[in-house]
């Protein structure tokens, strides 16, 4: 069965730091991978995705993430973190379930920064 | 860019309500998804529509009914609100390709007392 495993459920990092938020995923085709950021009280919004070509995909707000087929992963990362990225983070991949593309969502990590 | 709308923010009910929550997306997206959000749990599919008067259960749709009469509106039913339905719901849209991806709503919190 398709999953995401987020391994971390809360992360805190000083500002100006770097930062890399984990995700595994468990897929028997090439995976369509995502990750979105939930501000508080906010719906999702989508950082980046992967559907093929270069491992190394780039994102919006200066995030980027890379896609390791052998250790099925795509991890976020950001060089340096601002205070205005503390948020909760989902990685997701898109399965087929009943014939259907379905997202599967990790259970998220949970970022604070500290000033 | 897409917008998709959900009618409430904050919506509290009590046991045995009937409760709707709509969901309203303006880029003509065939697809469109109601998810639950919990501590701990991430996101899961409640329903899924491809398709006008169509539907798919997804993986908690117990509880739960939808209806797509039009093809940017689908809403979200609670025949009869239990206090464990008590959660954020969230709403999105996409088209079908497979490639494509899902916009998501603002969310609604819903409170069953």
């Amino acid at each position: 069965a398709q999953s995401v495993t987020q391994p971390d459920i809360h992360i805190t990092v000083s500002e100006g730091a770097s930062l890399e938020l984990r995700c595994n995923y468990s897929y028997g085709a090439t995976p369509y991978l995502f990750w979105y950021v939930q501000s508080p009280g906010q719906g999702l919004q989508l950082l980046l995705k992967y559907f093929s070509g270069d491992t190394l995909v780039q994102g919006i707000k200066g995030f980027e993430a890379e896609f390791k087929r052998s250790q099925s992963s795509f991890n976020l990362r950001k060089p340096s973190v601002h205070w205005s990225d503390a948020a909760e983070y989902f990685c997701a991949v898109k399965g087929i379930s009943g014939g259907y593309n379905k997202l599967i969502f990790g259970a998220g990590t949970r970022l604070a920064v500290h000033p | 860019d897409v917008k998709v709308t959900q009618s409430s923010r904050y919506l509290v009910k009590r046991t045995g309500e009937k409760v709707f929550l709509e969901c309203v997306q303006d880029m003509d997206h065939e697809n469109m998804f109601w998810y639950r959000q919990d501590p701990g749990l991430g996101l899961r599919l409640i329903y899924f529509s491809y398709d006008v008067k169509m539907k798919e259960k997804g993986d908690i749709p117990e509880g739960y009914s939808v209806s797509r009469e039009k093809k940017e509106r689908f809403s979200l039913i609670l025949e009869s609100a239990s206090t464990n339905q008590t959660s954020m719901y969230l709403c999105a849209s996409s088209r079908a390709t497979t490639t494509d991806t899902q916009y998501f709503g603002p969310g609604t919190r819903l409170t069953v007392l």
